[in-house]
């Protein structure tokens, strides 16, 4: 069962903020967020593990809720170069390590 | 910086025939896999790779795929018998443990 993000598009202006949540309905192991642009490969942004950890670089961070089997990335002062398709990838238990991916989220940052 | 390479960037066949997309993962990476995705779609899981087996495979890796690391640093994905549906990107992805996945940059594969 495929995790639910929200939401799925979102346009901003160079400088605004964003948020984006995954949600699961079965308990998660860890969160892995990547940002894909047309035609590209998903590109790796940063993993979170069950403890409710939140983690960040540059401007873009992330939290993971254990209780409540979700996980929100913050765009903070979005840039151009953030614009592109945001997936979460969600892994489930410990004894796998198959990525299931939600629906996505399309981000547009405009001048 | 280390990267997961994959030839070729796009292939084209007729249904029917066989294919074998080709990927270089990073190279002190132990676990692979691959995904695909259909145009429009996101990302879905294949098959995962470890100590030279099968660790995990979707149901959509039915018997018409196989996964094979001929060498110390291929890792293939074979198509037998291509038909329409498996037209998509293909994505091979490595990682040092069970954990971050870096992806390749994929292979387009049309079938005709």
């Amino acid at each position: 069962q495929q995790p639910v993000q929200s939401p799925q598009a979102v346009i901003l202006r160079e400088g605004e903020d964003a948020v984006i949540n995954c949600s699961s309905s079965k308990a998660l192991y860890s969160v892995h967020w990547y940002r894909q642009k047309h035609g590209e490969a998903p590109v790796f942004l940063m993993i979170l593990l069950k403890g409710g950890e939140q983690k960040g670089h540059d401007k873009i961070s992330a939290s993971f809720n254990e209780k409540k089997q979700q996980s929100s990335l913050y765009l903070t002062a979005s840039q151009l170069s953030y614009s592109g398709t945001y997936f979460c990838g969600t892994v489930y238990g410990g004894a796998t390590n198959k990525l299931i991916f939600g629906t996505g989220t399309l981000l547009a940052v405009q001048p | 910086e280390p990267e997961v390479t994959q030839t070729p960037s796009h292939q084209v066949t007729q249904m029917g025939q066989e294919v074998i997309l080709r990927c270089v993962p990073i190279s002190n990476h132990l676990y692979f896999y691959w995904y695909r995705q259909i145009l429009g779609q996101k990302v879905e899981f294949l098959v995962s790779f470890y100590n030279n087996e099968i660790s995990e495979k979707s149901e959509i890796f039915d018997d018409q795929f196989s996964v094979e690391r001929p060498d110390g640093s291929n890792f293939t994905l074979k198509i037998r018998s291509t038909k329409l549906e498996d037209s998509a990107m293909y994505f091979c992805a490595s990682s040092a443990w069970p954990d971050t996945q870096y992806f390749g940059p994929g292979t387009r594969l049309t079938v005709l």
